[in-house]
């Protein structure tokens, strides 16, 4: 089955600082590879998400990009904010498949 | 819309005793999902549901039971619990097969 795998699992930076948290999967058929944060003792809320028909995704501060090539995608999040501070979840799934694997997680923390 | 909705909130449970998580969505999806969350860990899919009276496993079924009589309830029944099953459950749902919104959760512990 699908194997996600999260890197880093805590990242650190300064309040305006750029931060880059990267998966990789293992099944080439997955195609769908959202990103969730999660608050301390709230529910993961979907933040962004990038299908394999897109290269990049971006919201405000936010982006997602994907290589299928290399199995890979990123979450990059510019001008940070102590409020990103969170536990970041990539995960990815297929078409018709509802098995959707998730990363272990990334702490981020934003220092003021 | 009050989204996603799970009850008990927290829940201490006896080795061998049995419960029902509830899990209710008023936002008509046909998706439905169970996970748990181990402290520090990512989630792992129990079962999913495709529509009333459709279930299916996931990655970690063992140990579990799921129904859908209708398209709001999805419950899951831990039938003899053990200490493994400590973790925090959430429920989620989703219209398609992408977008899935989650429940609050429920924390088990089992001593």
């Amino acid at each position: 089955g699908e194997n996600v795998e999260q890197h880093p699992s805590t990242l650190s930076v300064q309040e305006g600082d750029s931060a880059v948290i990267k998966c990789t999967y293992s099944d080439s058929a997955s195609n769908y590879f959202p990103w969730y944060k999660q608050e301390l003792g709230k529910r993961p809320q979907l933040i962004i998400d990038i299908r394999s028909n897109v290269g990049e995704k971006k919201d405000q501060r936010i982006a997602v990009t994907l290589n299928k090539t290399a199995k890979h995608f990123s979450l990059h999040i510019t001008e940070t904010q102590p409020e990103d501070s969170a536990v970041y979840f990539c995960a990815a799934s297929k078409v018709n498949n509802n098995d959707m694997r998730f990363g272990a997680g990334t702490r981020l923390t934003v220092k003021p | 819309n009050a989204g996603v909705t799970q009850t008990p909130k927290f829940r201490i449970l006896k080795i061998g005793q049995s419960m029902t998580l509830q899990c209710t969505q008023d936002m008509n999806h046909n998706y439905m999902y169970w996970y748990r969350q181990d402290p520090g860990m990512g989630l792992k899919l129990i079962y999913y549901s495709v529509g009333a009276g459709i279930t299916d496993k996931g990655e970690v079924p063992n140990g579990y039971n799921v129904s859908r009589s209708t398209t709001e309830d999805f419950p899951l029944r831990l039938e003899l619990a053990a200490p493994s099953q400590t973790s925090v459950y959430f429920c989620a749902s989703s219209s398609q097969k992408y977008t899935q919104y989650f429940g609050p959760g429920t924390r088990l512990t089992v001593l």
